[in-house]
């Protein structure tokens, strides 16, 4: 079964800080995926990455950013949090063009 | 513009009924279609995924797909209270080559003891 796996499931931050939340799979996928989902606003494509260090822009990129050094791990960095980035944010992978697996999520306040 | 519409429900049925969960998508050329389960507070798992035009069955849940219609169903046979949930319908764009999907909404079931 194809794990994937968040650094946090719950993360508390203040407005201003830098937040990095961390994703890890294990199954050789090339394609991972940064979504936050809001009620009623769905699940939100951030940023995603098709191969090692490389990163392509989703539908709602402004505020964040991402790293991809390995293969295997996908990070979402918010440069300085604020209080509208509170969210489920989740990550997903896959392999080619076939089904995203989604790691349990990380629930982020921002105080 | 890439949409995927699903109605959000509440769809509610009693233990042992049929629920019809419906999305339709505005790209004609679309190629994968997926439907998600999502309990409250847990992340999206995967149930079904159909290419082909017609039905897909797997034990009590079936997919439908009419591509001519834009339209992509999911029925759960004898539903279960353990059922409820909100149900995620997600397309693969054709003109998108970075397999990004694009996700519903989702439908919230409710399936009544």
């Amino acid at each position: 079964d194809v794990k994937v796996t968040q650094s946090s499931r719950y993360l508390v931050k203040r407005t201003g800080e830098k937040v990095f939340l961390e994703c890890v799979q294990d199954m050789d996928h090339e394609n991972m995926f940064w979504y936050r989902q809001d009620p009623g606003l769905g699940l939100r494509l951030i940023y995603f990455s098709y191969d090692v260090k490389m990163k392509e822009k989703g539908d709602i990129p402004e505020g964040y950013s991402v790293s991809r050094e390995k293969k295997e791990r996908f990070s979402l960095i918010l440069e300085s949090a604020s209080t509208n980035q509170t969210s489920m944010y989740l990550c997903a992978s896959s392999l080619a063009g076939d089904e995203q697996f989604f790691g349990p999520g990380t629930r982020l306040t921002v105080l | 513009q890439k949409e995927v519409e699903q109605n959000s429900g509440p769809l509610s049925v009693p233990e042992g009924a049929i629920a019809s969960l419906n999305c339709t998508y505005s790209d004609r050329g679309s190629q994968s279609f997926f439907w998600y389960r999502q309990y409250s507070g847990k992340s999206p798992e995967l149930i079904m995924f159909i290419y082909s035009n017609g039905d897909k069955e797997d034990g009590r849940f079936t997919a439908q797909l009419n591509k001519a219609s834009q339209y992509v169903s999911l029925l759960i046979r004898d539903s279960q209270p353990s059922d409820s949930a909100t149900y995620l319908c997600a397309v693969n764009f054709s003109l998108d080559s970075s397999y990004k999907l694009i996700f519903g909404s989702g439908t919230r079931l409710l399936v009544r003891p």
